[in-house]
């Protein structure tokens, strides 16, 4: 298993550009999420899915788009960056519901820069 | 409001000179306390799971604890590979509410 990808694994915008940032995971995993870290900062949540078909804001959801059209891919997208969304963006996934935040896998980050 | 702190921000440590770290909440309805390890440029791996006050998990030189009001990861004879950020996160809320929320993390240092 490849676990949790994503990509790229760094980008560099102009303000006002658009992009996706790709996530997939090869786990079956029901639940996925979005997270960016900062400096001084905890992760914080973006958008998260349950399963296939829905989403869900976060704590920080202005400004990004998600949708879950499979069970394996999980995009992230950014719809008119700005100089605030300079962070670097993880994405993670758990089995299932329940307890679905228990061990949740990260990818291994995609880093962002807005200029 | 629902909070988590980690102190102390920033430890560094001789190989073999035993320590804690240290993470303290304050939120409504606790369902589960995390411990994840990140290395630079890299996710965060999960460590440990706590859910009940008294509850204890152990891997090779790691333990975690759990009070009502914070946790605890005793680290036992670093080696300077378990030098890492060390991330706390608490689950909190009602089923269909629940949420994670993060500690900065503490930045651990072992020297040999």
């Amino acid at each position: 298993n490849a676990g949790v990808t994503q990509t790229p694994k760094f980008q560099v915008l102009k303000t006002g550009q658009s992009m996706t940032l790709q996530c997939a995971q090869d786990m079956n995993h029901e639940y996925m999420s979005w997270y960016r870290q900062d400096p001084g900062m905890g992760l914080r949540l973006i958008h998260y899915s349950v399963g296939a078909g829905i989403t869900d804001q976060g704590e920080v959801p202005n400004g990004y788009n998600v949708s879950r059209s499979t069970t394996e891919d999980f995009p992230l997208r950014l719809l008119s960056a700005a100089p605030s969304q300079t962070s670097v963006y993880f994405c993670a996934s758990s089995p299932g519901t329940s307890e679905f935040k228990e061990t949740q896998y990260f990818g291994p980050g995609t880093r962002l820069l807005v200029l | 409001e629902d909070q988590v702190t980690q102190s102390p921000e920033a430890l560094r440590l001789q190989e073999g000179e035993s320590s804690s770290l240290n993470c303290s909440y304050t939120v409504s309805g606790l369902r589960g306390l995390f411990w994840y390890r990140q290395d630079p440029g890299k996710g965060p791996e999960f460590l440990f799971t706590l859910y009940s006050a008294g509850e204890e998990k152990e891997k090779e030189r790691l333990k975690a604890t759990l009070t009502k009001k914070e946790s605890f990861l005793h680290i036992t004879a670093p080696k300077p590979e378990d030098s890492a950020t060390y991330l706390c996160a608490v689950q909190a809320g009602s089923y269909n509410t629940d949420k994670l929320i993060f500690g900065t993390g503490t930045r651990l240092q072992v020297f040999p």
